[in-house]
């Protein structure tokens, strides 16, 4: 059965404290990795897609990692603003890309 | 360019009630889903539809029903309300291709008394 688990449930950090969050996953073949942040009363919105391990990706101060069992959302001299719930889910092979399988959140607080 | 519009966005029913939660969606995209979020509990696929007339189950169907007559809109129906479907209903459209992703509305919480 394929599994996503985040770690933390929840992470407070300082304004400018940096940090990575886990999202380790097991999948009967990998399809893509997903990242999403929601913030309260919204729906999730999407920040990025990995594929294969090894692959990086960038947004403003989040950078995105893959390996073969997990995958990191490092965040770098967060602000406030960038306080909200991130969440990671995976696409299996053979599987639509509507059919993602979600872990159950890091909720993210940044203290100015 | 509204994207993905749910409605209502709180609904409280009694047990044994129906209600039909509208999803619509103006990005021209073929695939829709529905999710449910519970507290300590990843998004749960319910139904999704890869285009008008096409419907299948996804993780959690029971107590769910769904059909997709346009492009546009996919409403999902409850038509006996019980207690464990209180949740915040998500509805999801993308393109379908690997490169697409999931893109939401901001929710339906519904509370079943």
């Amino acid at each position: 059965e394929d599994q996503v688990t985040q770690s933390p449930e929840a992470l407070r950090l300082q304004e400018g404290e940096s940090s990575s969050l886990n999202c380790s996953y097991t999948v009967s073949g990998l399809r893509g990795l997903f990242w999403y942040r929601q913030d309260p009363g919204k729906g999730p919105e999407f920040l990025f897609t990995l594929y294969s391990a090894g692959e990086e990706k960038e947004k403003e101060r989040l950078k995105a990692t893959l390996t073969k069992k997990e995958s990191f959302l490092h965040i770098t001299a967060p602000k406030p603003e960038d306080s909200a719930t991130y969440l990671c889910a995976v696409q299996a092979a053979g599987q639509g890309a509507q059919k993602l399988v979600f872990g159950q959140g890091t909720r993210l607080t940044i203290n100015p | 360019n509204a994207g993905v519009t749910q409605t209502p966005k709180f609904q409280v029913l009694k047990t044994g009630q129906s209600m039909t939660l509208q999803c619509a969606q103006d990005m021209n995209h073929e695939y829709m889903s529905w999710y449910r979020q519970d507290p300590g509990m990843g998004l749960r696929l319910i139904h999704y539809s890869v285009g008008a007339g096409i419907t299948d189950q996804g993780e959690v169907p029971n107590g769910y029903n769904v059909s997709r007559s346009t492009t546009e809109d996919f409403p999902l129906r409850l038509l006996s309300a019980a207690p464990s479907q209180t949740s915040v209903y998500f509805c999801a459209t993308n393109r379908g291709d690997r490169n697409s992703p999931l893109h939401f509305g901001n929710g339906t919480r519904l509370t079943v008394t």
